[in-house]
């Protein structure tokens, strides 16, 4: 029962690079999102997805997007990377929106 | 604007001893809530929740308490374990509407042995 995988663990990017953040559930959770932490604070929501086809924004959508193509894959897509994109990326799922969310173990991503 | 909000960063405890978290809201149409525990290098892990048709929810160390008219929920753990040590964080099911994060920043707790 792999839960909620997130790939890769670890990135560095230089400033101005794309890359794709895997996110893959194996729950058949209907909802899904993307948050972001940076150092001291909450977590921010990124994208969130209500189903596949399905996708909304959250609170700092600004330099990311996304698409669900299928029940179990969530990508998270970074175009131009920026210094300000360097947090620590979670991608969750949910059965329904008021119930508890499942986490992936996280990306550590650097822009440099 | 933050809906959630844990006003403490760290606490710090001693084994054996009660460690209660704090957490104010502002928007009374939530009625659950939830705490995520989150170790290093780990994602948040569901802990324990609360429906605001309860003012309390018990789950063996951990208990939650919810004040309706204060806005307000704590949670309690005793008695406290170094296994504990972690950042706990409140949050509130995501509202659609706003598209707004529903996680306090999280309280760091250290339970010294």
């Amino acid at each position: 029962n792999a839960g909620v995988t997130q790939t890769p663990k670890f990135r560095i990017l230089k400033i101005g690079q794309s890359m794709t953040l895997q996110c893959t559930q194996d729950m058949n959770h209907n909802y899904m999102y993307w948050y972001r932490q940076d150092p001291g604070m909450g977590l921010k929501l990124i994208y969130y997805s209500v189903g596949a086809g399905i996708t909304d924004k959250g609170e700092v959508p600004n330099g990311y997007n996304v698409s669900r193509s299928t029940t179990e894959d969530f990508p998270l897509r970074l175009e131009l990377a920026a210094p300000s994109q360097t947090s620590v990326y979670f991608c969750a799922s949910s059965p329904f929106l008021s119930e508890k969310l499942f986490f992936g173990s996280g990306t550590q991503l650097s822009v440099l | 604007d933050q809906q959630v909000k844990q006003n403490s960063p760290s606490l710090s405890v001693q084994e054996g001893r009660i460690s209660i978290l704090n957490c104010d809201y502002t928007n009374s149409m939530f009625d659950y809530f939830l705490w995520y525990k989150k170790y290093p290098a780990e994602g948040p892990t569901f802990l324990i929740s609360i429906s605001s048709i309860k003012d309390k929810n018990e789950d063996g160390r951990f208990t939650v308490f919810l004040n309706k008219s204060a806005k307000h929920l704590s949670l309690h753990i005793v008695p406290s374990q170094p296994g504990d040590s972690a950042v706990y964080f409140c949050a509130a099911p995501l509202n659609t509407n706003a598209g707004k994060s529903t996680f306090g920043d999280g309280t760091t707790l250290t339970v010294k042995p």
